[in-house]
């Protein structure tokens, strides 16, 4: 299996611009979740979807952030318009609890700059 | 809540001797612990988890951790550092309602010398 894929890996946007980034889970898991990295906050669960339907957004930092699950293989997160304060690493995951319960595979992240 | 915290920001340890990594839990339930290690420039891989079974958990590249309910905490033990376990790691709970939602620790950089 080719694990959780991302794209793009590197990201750099000038203020204003709307970013979009993708995530394809692992064949056959039914959670996918986006993360946040950054320093001063460290680690955020920015949003999670089961079967495709979204089931807890509370760490979407504000309006200006959207996520999207048209498919079982195939996510967005998109920010429109980016702000400087966005830049950071973005992480997806994913899990299927029919199989080993807890286990989030996470992809390589992509890393976002906002200038 | 669930929340974990990590002890110690940054672990110096030279190759061949134990490592310890601090994590104390707080948790209105009985929780479930993971640690993940994250290599530089790519994502986050599972090292161990605690799910109320045994509470000495073996993981991965010889790390293991030990659950301790009386004093609330969960240490990452490795007995002899290699240079290739200089990482950043990361003690983690789960919410045990979603059974889905992770809180991460701030992580612990360990650094490995000669």
């Amino acid at each position: 299996d080719a694990g959780v894929i991302q794209s793009p890996r590197h990201e750099v946007t000038e203020m204003g611009q709307e970013v979009t980034l993708r995530c394809k889970p692992i064949s056959g898991h039914d959670y996918l979740f986006w993360y946040r990295q950054t320093m001063m906050r460290g680690l955020e669960l920015l949003i999670y979807f089961n079967n495709n339907v979204p089931i807890d957004d509370s760490g979407m930092p504000e309006d200006r952030f959207s996520a999207k699950m048209p498919n079982a293989s195939f996510s967005t997160l998109k920010i429109q318009p980016s702000e400087p304060r966005d830049s950071a690493v973005y992480f997806c995951a994913s899990s299927s609890h029919g199989r080993v319960k807890y286990e989030q595979y996470f992809g390589p992240g992509t890393r976002l700059t906002v200038t | 809540a669930q929340s974990v915290t990590q002890l110690d920001s940054h672990v110096s340890v030279s190759e061949g001797t134990p490592v310890l990594l601090r994590c104390n839990y707080s948790s209105s339930y009985s929780p479930s612990l993971f640690w993940y290690v994250q290599h530089p420039n790519k994502g986050l891989q599972l090292l161990l988890k605690y799910t109320s079974a045994a509470t000495l958990v073996k993981g991965i590249n010889g790390f293991e951790a030990e659950f301790k309910k009386s004093e609330t905490s969960f240490h990452l033990t490795k007995p002899s550092a290699l240079m290739s376990d200089a990482d950043e790691y990361f003690c983690v709970v789960i919410d045990p309602g979603t059974a889905s939602k992770l809180t991460f620790g701030t992580g612990t950089r360990l650094q490995v010398t000669l």
